[in-house]
């Protein structure tokens, strides 16, 4: 069974530039989930689809950010446009709709950084 | 919102030692507590899980204990190897899940 996967592993834009990151989750997983963690520190929620619907996006920083799972298979984030702090990896997990609070599959983060 | 505090942040050990992560948690309606493993530049990878019901869970090296009363649960790694080095993440939650800020543990051999 292929894991999460996330497109792409590293992404060095300019600040000011436009960046879209893609996860592709596991088959037959509802739940998909963004996470970013900032060097050093911990690793942040930032939304929950369940299929294409957000379920949670509390954890979005402000509207630069975008998110869409169109289709309710893979998702991407977009940043638009890109500051310095948001620098950092931007992970991606899936889970059963089922049960929603087993354990999330982590993908390997796509590696943001804005220079 | 929940808060999980981790500590240490660094922690040393001799090969054969034992280490211990604690985590601390503020929101009562957690019910899940997974720990992630991540070594350098790959996922976070779960290493072991506990329910809120639950109050230890062991696998091989590995323990998790709970105290809900308390709102603190800890990892427990025995007879620690050099490849058990990387960072290793505690999380609660229950619709979504907070993470601690990670301890980065160092296995001498």
């Amino acid at each position: 069974e292929a894991g999460v996967t996330q497109f792409p592993s590293h992404s060095v834009i300019e600040k000011g530039q436009t960046v879209t990151l893609r996860c592709d989750p596991i088959s037959g997983h509802d739940n998909l989930y963004w996470y970013r963690r900032v060097m050093g520190k911990e690793i942040k929620f930032l939304l929950h689809f369940v299929k294409e619907s957000k379920q949670d996006e509390s954890g979005m920083p402000n509207n630069r950010f975008l998110a869409e799972r169109t289709g309710g298979t893979y998702s991407t984030l977009k940043v638009q446009p890109a500051e310095l702090e948001d620098s950092g990896v931007y992970f991606c997990a899936s889970s059963q709709v089922k049960t929603h609070d087993l354990p999330q599959h982590f993908g390997d983060g796509t590696r943001l950084s804005i220079l | 919102g929940e808060n999980v505090e981790q500590h240490p942040s660094t922690l040393s050990v001799q090969e054969g030692d034992s280490a211990v992560i604690k985590c601390t948690y503020s929101d009562s309606a957690s019910n899940y507590f997974p720990w992630y493993k991540q070594e350098l530049g790959k996922r976070p990878q779960l290493i072991i899980d506990i329910r809120s019901n639950v109050g230890e869970k062991k696998d091989q090296r590995i323990a998790v204990t709970l105290n809900k009363t308390a709102k603190h649960f800890s990892l427990h790694i025995t007879e620690t190897q050099p490849e058990d080095s990387a960072v290793y993440f505690c999380a609660a939650g229950f619709n979504k899940f907070y993470f601690g800020s990670g301890t980065k543990l160092n296995v001498k051999p």
